[in-house]
């Protein structure tokens, strides 16, 4: 399987700061890579897919990169609704695993 | 507008099976495949398998293999997750998410999850 890494797995951060969340793959993934949202007590929320295409609705804040083994997730400027937890996941080969997890908080 | 609505809460004891539903609905059900997903409780986001909604073909991960079944009924256009010989450590809320219109096994609707509590 897949192992994916998500660092680091708290984040405090301020409204208006630019954060990075960086995902790494144990093996090649190329751009197979998704991003998502959660909050507390609800469903995730796909935010990027294919490493940097970003989802209809999602704020241009958000962006992905990365190929290959290494990826991030930026938000150039912190929002009140962005404070939640952050997943990876890969879809190269099954099974489809996530990261496990960056929870984004209000320093 | 594309919703999935899943079934109700459930509590069951270690050894017995439980089977969880998700009624999509505001699309063409047949297009799409079907991801479960679950998360214990305080813990991360876990893949459990995906099968298609056209063909019914399956990828189970090897963690719940031998004890998960997934499931469609294209009549009422509802995906079935059922998951036998349950342990205290399934107890989690379990999800199902459609495939994204351009990247399988990527969820970009998400039903609003079903507890499974798994207790004596």
């Amino acid at each position: 399987d897949i192992q994916m890494t998500q660092s680091p797995s708290t984040l405090s951060a301020s409204m208006g700061d630019r954060v990075t969340i960086t995902c790494r793959a144990s093996q090649d993934i190329t751009t197979w890579l998704a991003w998502y949202q959660q909050k507390p007590g609800k469903a995730p929320n796909l935010l990027i897919q294919k490493a940097s295409s970003l989802e209809s609705g999602v704020p241009s804040r958000f962006s992905g990169s990365g190929s290959g083994t290494e990826f991030t997730l930026t938000i150039s400027s912190l929002q009140p609704d962005d404070f939640a937890t952050y997943y990876c996941q890969q879809y190269n080969s099954y099974p489809c695993t996530f990261g496990q997890g960056t929870k984004l908080e209000i320093k | 507008q594309v919703q999935l609505v899943q079934s109700g809460a459930d509590v069951k004891k270690p050894g017995a099976s439980v089977k969880v539903s998700c009624k999509a609905s505001g699309y063409t059900f047949t297009t799409y495949g079907i991801t479960w997903v679950r998360q214990a409780p305080g813990q991360g986001l876990e893949w459990m398998g995906w099968i298609s909604a056209y063909s019914g073909s399956t990828n189970y991960a090897q963690k719940v293999q031998g004890r998960v079944t997934m499931t469609t009924d294209t009549s009422t256009s509802t995906a079935y997750m059922e998951l036998r010989s349950l342990r205290s450590d399934d107890t989690a809320v379990y999800y199902c998410g459609r495939d994204h219109k351009a990247a399988a096994e990527v969820l970009d609707h998400w039903g609003q999850g079903t507890l499974v509590t798994v207790s004596s």
